[in-house]
């Protein structure tokens, strides 16, 4: 069965700074994706990068960076120049085929210190 | 990507009742899915909700407790049923539209008292 794992419960970072949430999962497909979405204290689910299992080059999106390393199984989360409005929960998330169901990781909870 | 609405924002509700959970989309979905997401906890996919069928119930999660509909591509409805404390949580639906996209409603965030 596929699992997803973050192990960082809470993450402190300085304001301009990066950071990376780690995400690590587990599943017997060959086809699959991976997600992050950001939630922020009013509870909508916001979309931030996609990496499929078959792309060669890790994802980016503006500030977002998608650290994939298949053989690990890991697809960690870089956020360069950290901003306070970055503070919100961090979820990762992996589909398993095509259109299938999201399954998630427990969350981060990063905090932006000014 | 598409867009859903999702209403009630939030409820207080007295046990031993139900409440009616709204997905509207702006564009055909393929599959559309419902969370719980209790205070503090991820997300937990409820079940996953096809059109013209009946919806596909995870591990823990029973019809009678959370009926849903899907009479169409765009439009969905979840069912707290009984209601007890125990479920209050915030509820998710969301809709993948067929080309590895997912789309959240902004959920509607549910006390039971």
């Amino acid at each position: 069965a596929q699992k997803i794992t973050q192990t960082q419960p809470g993450m402190f970072v300085q304001e301009k700074e990066a950071v990376t949430l780690d995400c690590t999962y587990d599943t017997s497909d060959q086809s699959y994706g991976l997600f992050w979405y950001k939630q922020p204290s009013s509870g909508e689910m916001i979309f931030l990068i996609y990496q499929g299992s078959y792309d060669e080059q890790n994802a980016t999106e503006g500030r977002y960076s998608l650290n994939f390393q298949k053989a690990r199984k890991s697809a960690n989360l870089v956020i360069s120049a950290s901003q306070l409005g970055d503070s919100a929960m961090y979820f990762c998330a992996m589909r398993e085929g095509q259109g299938g169901k999201l399954i998630f990781g427990q969350g981060t909870e990063l905090s932006v210190k000014p | 990507s598409a867009v859903i609405s999702q209403k009630p924002s939030r409820d207080i509700c007295q046990r031993g009742t139900s409440l009616t959970i709204q997905c509207q989309v702006d564009s055909q979905v393929t599959m559309m899915f419902w969370y719980r997401q209790q205070p503090g906890q991820s997300l937990t996919l409820i079940a996953t909700a096809n059109q013209g069928s009946e919806a596909t119930y995870e591990s823990g999660f029973v019809i009678d407790k959370f009926p849903i509909s899907r009479p169409n591509l765009t439009f969905s409805t979840l069912t707290v049923s009984n209601m007890s404390p125990e479920d209050s949580s915030i509820y998710l639906c969301s809709g993948e539209d067929g080309q590895g996209g997912y789309t959240f409603g902004s959920g509607t965030r549910l006390t039971v008292v």
